[in-house]
């Protein structure tokens, strides 16, 4: 069983759609990371929450602690925000990663 | 840009030889983490480092071994390398240890084991 769960899996949208990928985890952890992955590995740190809500562009973050549970939304999606995105938990001196979300936006 | 650097990009090894992968932190980081990725999957955390010493780690064996220099580089080092050790290995950096920091993404080094 993996400590964080990403669904969808894959995801393609239209050009201007709003988009959420959710991340379920279920230990106990001191923050939670999105990371957005491009073709040929290279990973840049969206966002780093510890509780409520972080809004950059037009990416939004949420956690619920109490239900372990938090989405990331993209809005007015662009072919640019194609990328695998990453959920990843920060617990005690240890890191879990959920296996992404393969975002495909068509123009 | 992220200001954390890796090399080699691109590394082929046979099975049974060592292995070392360097990372270039931004300066003032103290600490730094590796991740090894398999093709298709997400990453998994090996080992992370704060002022030159092991912080934490992850259900990887000891042949997996790092080191953290006062100059903000580190290294990953794998001994008895396994075909399974075939991944993109990444390491990331921060300010410090703690809840608020950011870490910073390195491109990576694609290890390919034969």
């Amino acid at each position: 069983k993996n400590e964080v769960e990403q669904s969808p899996q894959n995801l393609t949208a239209q050009e201007g759609d709003f988009i959420t990928i959710n991340c379920s985890y279920s230990v106990g952890i001191s923050a939670l990371h999105w990371l957005q992955q491009h073709p040929g590995g290279g990973i840049v740190s969206l966002f780093m929450l510890s509780s409520g809500k972080k809004k950059h562009g037009r990416l939004i973050a949420t956690i619920n602690i109490q239900e372990k549970h938090s989405s990331l939304h993209i809005t007015a999606s662009h072919p640019r925000d194609s990328a695998v995105y990453i959920c990843a938990v920060e617990g005690w001196n240890q890191f879990y990663f959920g296996t992404g979300t393969s975002l495909t936006v068509i123009p | 840009e992220t200001g954390v650097t890796q090399s080699p990009t691109h590394l082929i090894k046979t099975r049974g030889q060592q292995v070392t992968l360097r990372c270039s932190s931004q300066s003032g980081h103290n600490t730094v983490s590796w991740y090894q990725q398999a093709l298709g999957q997400g990453p998994q955390f090996i080992f992370q480092y704060y002022r030159e010493e092991e912080n934490g780690r992850g259900n990887f064996p000891p042949r997996f071994s790092g080191l953290q220099f006062p100059n903000y580089s580190s290294e990953l080092n794998v001994n008895a390398l396994e075909l399974d050790d075939s991944a993109l290995y990444l390491c990331a950096s921060s300010l410090a240890l703690g809840i608020q920091e950011t870490q910073y993404f390195g491109p990576g080094t694609r290890l390919l084991v034969l």
